[in-house]
């Protein structure tokens, strides 16, 4: 069975580009979650879906970031303008329930130069 | 008090000893308990589900202690394959929102051959 897929693997970009992370869940789960991972600050929530429907975004770090879920096989985290300080691992999560074990991507190793 | 909190390490434990940690956790009402295992550069993944009357999986055995508020990790004949970060997850009822689903930030396991 094919797992959380998650792109791109990488991503190298200028600060104040446009950067989309994409999101597909595994088939028939019903929760998304986006993550971010950096040494100081471990796995941090910024935002998770059920059915589709955003629940909580406070874990979104400001407006540059944001995102959307239009269907459930797929959701993208947009950040614009991108900054330095968003340098992190990305990963994209999905559960059968909505606090039920959740299954991760292999991630999105972002660098804003 | 942190929401989860774990020692960080690293523990370094000769291999075919046995290992524990813990994870602390505030909020009495916290309903779900997971162990995960991330490797280097690598995405968590679910290690097991940890039951109120405590289970096991092979090496391993997870326990829940709900009046002093943390869980274990138990790991018996310790592999050189087990080096990897221990995460911790706790939720909380529903209702919860995004903060309901807290890592913590991981114990650093080192098995030295």
């Amino acid at each position: 069975d094919a797992g959380v897929i998650q792109s791109p693997r990488h991503e190298v970009t200028e600060m104040g580009q446009e950067v989309t992370l994409r999101c597909k869940p595994i088939s028939g789960h019903n929760s998304l979650f986006w993550y971010r991972q950096t040494m100081m600050r471990g796995l941090e929530l910024l935002i998770y879906f059920n059915n589709n429907v955003p629940i909580d975004d406070s874990g979104m770090p400001e407006d540059r970031f944001s995102a959307k879920m239009p269907n459930a096989s797929f959701s993208t985290l947009k950040i614009q303008p991108s900054e330095p300080r968003d340098s992190a691992v990305y990963f994209c999560a999905s559960s059968l329930v909505e606090r039920g074990p959740q299954h991760f991507g292999d991630g999105t190793r972002l660098s804003i130069l | 008090r942190k929401e989860v909190e774990q020692d960080p390490g690293p523990f370094n434990v000769p291999e075919g000893a046995t290992v524990a940690f813990n994870c602390t956790y505030s909020n009495s009402a916290s309903q779900s308990f997971f162990w995960y295992r991330q490797d280097c550069r690598k995405e968590p993944k679910l290690l097991m589900s940890v039951y109120s009357s405590g289970n096991e999986d092979g090496r391993f055995t997870a326990q829940l202690n709900r009046a002093s508020q943390y869980i274990s990790l138990l790991i018996r004949d310790s592999k050189l394959s087990d080096s990897a970060t221990y995460l911790c997850v706790v939720t909380r009822p529903s209702g919860g929102g995004a903060d309901g689903l807290t890592f913590g930030k991981g114990t650093h396991l080192i098995i030295q051959p």
